[in-house]
């Protein structure tokens, strides 16, 4: 099983480039979020979508745009990438948005922004 | 913004010595408190998911505590082993429908 799968794994932008993070997962899962991790700041969320058709910003939406594409696909999109979204991006899904329902996490995304 | 606080930041231990690690949250409008364990250059994996004040869960060495009056859980290890080497979250749901708020975490490193 797949699980949650993000592209790319890697990707290096200049400052003021977009780019596109894909994420997918294969569980049939409601919900899907995106967060980041700096060095000494743990996971912050960014944005999530509780259910098909719905997004909300989380702790550090500033600088992001996120698709809920369909029930598989949230995209997380930087429109002018900043030096300060160098970050390592992880996409998770859960069954639903029930805080009591585990997270299941894709294997990440770096990002540097020169 | 919650603040779910993580103590200690790190910490070493020798192989075959317990340890706990502290996790912190608001205890008002509590709804379910969770134990990640990453593995560096891995994801984050679930351990437990806690909801009832007073809840006990375990796997194997690991095990977890909940007081949602108080606003703490820990988080224990038994006889350390070099594989348990890992940062160790929690994460804080304050309500039904809502994101968690992930704490810092607790690196931990185990030495034989």
């Amino acid at each position: 099983n797949a699980g949650v799968t993000q592209t790319p794994k890697f990707q290096v932008l200049k400052t003021g480039q977009s780019m596109t993070l894909q994420c997918a997962q294969d569980m049939n899962h409601n919900s899907m979020y995106w967060y980041r991790q700096d060095p000494g700041m743990g996971l912050r969320l960014i944005y999530y979508s509780a259910s098909e058709g719905t997004t909300d910003k989380g702790e550090v939406p500033n600088g992001y745009n996120v698709s809920r594409l369909n029930k598989r696909e949230f995209s997380l999109r930087l429109e002018s990438a900043a030096p300060s979204q160098t970050s390592v991006y992880f996409c998770a899904s859960r069954t639903g948005a029930s805080g009591a329902n585990v997270l299941t996490f894709g294997a990440g995304s770096r990002l540097t922004v020169l | 913004i919650l603040n779910v606080e993580q103590s200690p930041q790190s910490l070493h231990v020798q192989e075959g010595d317990s340890t706990n690690f502290t996790c912190s949250f608001p205890s008002s409008n509590f709804y379910a408190l969770h134990w990640y364990r990453w593995e560096t250059a891995k994801s984050p994996e679930a351990l437990f998911v806690m909801t009832l004040n007073g809840d006990e869960k375990k796997k194997g060495r690991i095990s977890a505590t909940l007081n949602t009056k108080e606003g703490y859980s820990y988080l224990y290890i038994k006889g350390s082993q070099p594989e348990d080497s890992a940062t160790y979250l929690c994460a804080f749901s304050k309500q039904a429908g809502t994101a968690l708020i992930f704490g810092k975490g607790t690196t931990l490193s185990v030495s034989s």
